[in-house]
C-alpha cells in the first residue's frame, strides 16, 4: 500500500533561515508526489509536485523539493523563510486504487518560523 | 487558476438535522471531485470520490446513507450530512481534478460544521 510519512509534527526556523520539511514515501512502482501547503480555515493550496525529470523540483513561493529515490525521501525546502510561510504543510503520493488516483497524504507538519 | 468553492464556510446545526455542502468548480468543469474530513491538528481522510453521473466511491468506513454525496453536473458536487451527531463535527473539505490533469487536485476553502 502507498504511504507517505512526515516524521516532524513542528518545525521551528528563524526568519531569513532556510528550511527543511521532511517525507518519506513508501510506494509500488514510480512515485507521483506532492506538497500542499494549507493557511488556517482553508484548504489546501498546490507548492509543488515530482512525476518524473530532474529530482529538485521548483514550485510555488519560493518553495523547492529533492526526490531523493534511494532514500525514499521527497524533504521540502526554502534558502530563507518568511513569517508569512508559517502553515502546515501536507506531503502527499498519488495511490490508484478502486479503479481511481487518489492523494494519501501525509499526517502534517505545523511550520512555524520566527522573526 | 482553476478556483473551487465550497458552501457554506461555516455552519452550525442542531443534532438530528441534515446538512448540505456544496463544492463548485468554477472555471472549469470537473468529472471528478472528492470530499476529505480534517479533524484538528490531523490530516485529511479522504471520504468518497465523487464523479459525475455516476455513484460516488466510498472510501472504507464511511457510512454512505450517512454522508450522501450527488454530483449532478461536471461543476456541482453535493455532501448532505444526515441526521448529524456532535461527533460529525469536523472540517470538510472538497477538491476536482483539472482536466488538463497537470495538477492534481484543486482544494476548497473548507466548511466548518459544528453540531451542537
Amino acid at each position: 500500500a502507498q504511504s507517505v510519512a512526515q516524521p516532524e509534527d513542528q518545525v521551528n526556523v528563524a526568519e531569513g533561515n532556510p528550511l527543511t520539511v521532511k517525507c518519506t514515501y513508501s510506494v509500488s512502482g514510480n512515485p507521483y508526489l506532492f506538497w500542499y501547503v494549507q493557511y488556517p480555515n482553508r484548504g489546501l493550496q498546490f507548492l509543488l509536485k515530482y512525476i518524473t525529470g530532474d529530482n529538485l523540483v521548483k514550485g510555488s513561493y519560493g518553495f523547492e523539493a529533492e526526490f531523493n529515490k534511494s532514500q525514499t525521501s521527497f524533504h521540502l525546502k526554502k534558502p530563507s523563510a518568511l513569517v508569512s510561510d508559517s502553515a502546515l504543510y501536507f506531503c502527499a503520493v498519488r495511490s490508484f486504487s478502486g479503479g481511481y488516483n487518489k492523494l494519501i497524504f501525509g499526517a502534517g507538519t505545523r511550520l512555524a518560523v520566527h522573526p | 487558476g482553476a478556483v473551487v468553492s465550497q458552501h457554506p464556510s461555516r455552519v452550525i446545526c442542531k443534532s438530528g438535522t441534515s446538512v448540505k455542502i456544496e463544492c463548485r468548480s468554477l472555471d472549469f468543469q470537473a468529472t471528478t471531485m472528492f470530499w476529505y474530513r480534517q479533524f484538528p491538528k490531523q490530516s485529511l481522510m479522504l471520504m468518497a470520490t465523487s464523479n459525475e453521473g455516476s455513484k460516488a466511491t466510498y472510501e472504507q468506513g464511511v457510512e454512505k446513507d450517512k454522508f450522501l454525496i450527488n454530483h449532478a453536473s461536471l461543476t456541482l458536487s453535493t455532501l448532505t450530512v444526515t441526521s448529524a451527531h456532535p461527533e460529525d463535527s469536523s472540517f470538510y473539505i472538497c477538491s476536482a481534478r483539472h482536466p488538463d490533469g497537470v495538477n492534481e487536485q484543486f482544494f476548497g476553502p473548507g466548511t466548518r460544521l459544528t453540531v451542537l
